[in-house]
Parts: structure tokens; sequence; C-alpha cells
């Protein structure tokens, strides 16, 4: 099995920068994911991390530390159109590449 | 960017009967797709693997009876819900990789806009 914890909530002025922190637990581990989700929408691919170390994708980067199992999400410059819940989820498996997901945090930024 | 579509959007039926939901990659080849099931606020849980040409794999504690999986070409995967039951009723989405990608592209899921089900 696995298990993937990250906060439920986090709030936020336009402008600002929050960063989500996502701790896992899985056997196989082969990589951490990032997607956004606007309510009732479809889950839109945001950063990945196979590797320790930051990525960055213009004003979101992602950021994995295998040995400490954690990763985090850095938003910058945040503005309203950010305000979604955000999963991180591990991939597991190269061949089939299944990804896991934690529950989510739902980001409201405040202008 | 790559799309995929998913139908219908939204499904109401009554108790006892089936439902099923497609799930197509309009613009590339998917020998994987991926079924979800996410209950409101929370978070998506994996159902099964979709495998063309192949069984599917589904995840421990799924009914493999109860939702039916078919992936017979590349660009299309479908899930049926046997004898919908109110305890069914929820946001089922899919999601499929591209088969094509490089890298790190490989390993991204291109997501289905979701069916919402609704068993009476």
């Amino acid at each position: 099995g696995q298990s993937l914890e990250q906060p439920s909530e986090v709030t936020a002025v336009e402008g600002a920068i929050v960063q989500i922190n996502c701790t896992y637990q899985t056997s196989g581990f082969y990589g951490l994911s990032w997607y956004q989700q606007h309510d009732g929408g479809a889950p839109t691919f945001l950063s990945y991390n196979a590797l320790d170390g930051l990525e960055e994708t213009g004003r979101f980067s992602s950021f994995l530390s295998r040995s400490d199992s954690y990763g985090y999400l850095l938003l910058q410059e945040l503005q309203m159109k950010d305000s979604a819940s955000y999963f991180c989820a591990v991939i597991r498996g190269s061949t089939l590449g299944r990804l896991y997901f934690g529950r989510g945090t739902q980001l409201t930024v405040w202008p | 960017g790559a799309v995929v579509s998913q139908h219908p959007s939204w499904v109401i039926c009554k108790s006892g009967t089936s439902v099923k939901i497609e799930c197509r990659s309009l613009d590339f080849q998917a020998t994987t797709m991926f079924w979800y099931r996410q209950f409101p606020k929370q978070s998506l849980m994996l159902m099964a693997t979709s495998n063309e040409g192949s069984k599917a794999t589904y995840e421990q504690g799924v009914e493999k009876d109860k939702f039916l999986i078919n992936h017979a070409s590349l660009t299309l995967s479908t899930l049926t819900v046997t004898s919908a039951h109110p305890e069914d009723s929820s946001f089922y989405i899919c999601s499929a990789r591209d088969q094509g990608g490089t890298g790190a592209a490989k390993n991204i899921q291109y997501f289905g806009a979701g069916t919402r089900l609704s068993v009476l």
C-alpha cells in the first residue's frame, strides 16, 4: 500500500508565495507528481520529480527528497485563478506508471 | 496538448441498471488507461489499470465483476458499472498516458473531465 500526507487547506493573498508539503510512504516508488483540480473539473498535470532536487515550470516549482520521502509544490506570484485543490501523487512502477493520490490541499487565494 | 474525452459527463440511472462510461484519447495512442473514483472533497482513488488487448488490473478491494473494463483499441477504454446501486454514486474519472511520450513526459497522465453518476 501507500500513504500520502498533505495539508487539507492553505490560504494566501494574491502575489504571495505558498508551499504545499507532501510526505509519502510507499513501495516501488518511481516519482512524485503534482496535479491541480478546480471544483468539478479534470485534474491537470503541474509537475513531476523522479530525482532529488527542484523542477521549475513558470510560477510553479516542485521539489523532491527521496531519502526523506518528502516533496513540495511551490506556487509563486499567486493569482485568484490558482484557487483550486492540489494533489500530490506517487508513481509506483515505471512500466504502468500508476498514480496514487494524496487527499489534496484546498488553496484559497484572496484578493 | 494531449486531450482525453470522457462521455457522458453526467448520468442518472435507476438502481439495478448498468451504465457504460467511455474514455477516449483524441490525439495520441494509449495502451494504458486508468480509472479513478472521487468522492466530494476527497482524493482520487485508483480503481483499475486498463490495458489495451488484455485484462484490466484492479486495485485491492475493487470488484472486477462490478466494474467491467474493456480496452479494445489504442484510443478507447470503457468502464461499465453493472447492477448499479446508490452507493455507486460518485465521480468517475479516466486518464491516459501518451505512449509516445519520452523522458519525463511519459509519466504525465491526461485526465478526462469526469462522469458524475447518480443512482436512484
